[in-house]
């Protein structure tokens, strides 16, 4: 089956850490741009991450990120990552892993949230 | 760009037409391709969005032909022709034309039974 698998959410204090993880199956991630899409609680959807489906060396970060948090992949465990660094309590989110096709996501996970609590 | 979708609710009685109008805050039509980078998503409660639609009319393998996308350069629609219970839900539109950011999503329309 085709599907994404997030995990590695909980509860932190604001200006800790988490990492992230999205276990693909039923496709080769690598062949695949890849992102992360977040939605705080009630809200709507905002980008947060893409890398690209080379060698993953191009990646991008909306604004409110950037130099905060990392998305990376690992080809032999077919899983993407997002490590996440000085938690705010606006970072407070289910945070979707999602594939890239027709440009646009057509494969989304359930979701991990990610509470940040101060 | 911004994404700005109206309305914000709507309620329509089943068997009814739906719209979803999106306006973008420039165009996202490529020119060297002839494509408006936009897309459409489902997302019901508890649950992660679904695409409905890319390339601003190209309906998602698996999605009913009740659902049906159309619009140019910065304005764009949504529309469900005969609504369903099972179509109850919020829609966004989304732009993958600009970037950075890569994509960029309206605020939401909710759709819901009369």
């Amino acid at each position: 089956e085709v599907q994404l698998v997030e995990s590695g959410g909980g509860v932190v204090h604001s200006g800790g850490s988490l990492r992230l993880s999205c276990v693909a199956s039923g496709f080769t991630l690598r062949s695949n741009w890849m992102y992360w899409v977040r939605q705080a609680p009630g809200k709507g959807l905002v980008w947060v991450s893409r890398i690209k489906n080379d060698d993953g060396s191009e990646t991008t970060y909306a604004d409110s990120v950037k130099g905060r948090f990392t998305i990376s992949r690992d080809n032999a465990k077919n899983t993407l990552y997002l490590q996440m660094n000085t938690l705010r309590d606006d970072d407070t989110a289910v945070y979707y892993c999602v594939r890239g096709g027709h440009a646009s996501g057509d494969l989304w996970g359930q979701g991990t949230l990610v509470t940040v609590s101060s | 760009i911004v994404m700005t979708q109206s309305p914000d609710s709507l309620a329509v009685s089943l068997g009814e037409r739906a719209t979803i109008n999106c306006k973008s805050s420039q165009s996202v039509l490529y020119t060297s391709n002839n494509k408006n980078y936009i897309a459409w998503y489902q997302q019901k409660p508890g649950q992660p969005p679904k695409l409905l639609i890319y390339w601003t009319s190209s309906r998602e393998s698996g999605v009913p032909d009740r659902f049906s996308g159309s619009g140019s350069g910065t304005d764009f629609t949504l529309t469900i022709s005969s609504l369903q219970a099972e179509d109850v839900a919020t829609y966004y539109c989304q732009q993958y034309y600009n970037s950075p950011p890569e994509w960029t999503f309206g605020q939401g329309t909710k759709v819901e039974i009369k």
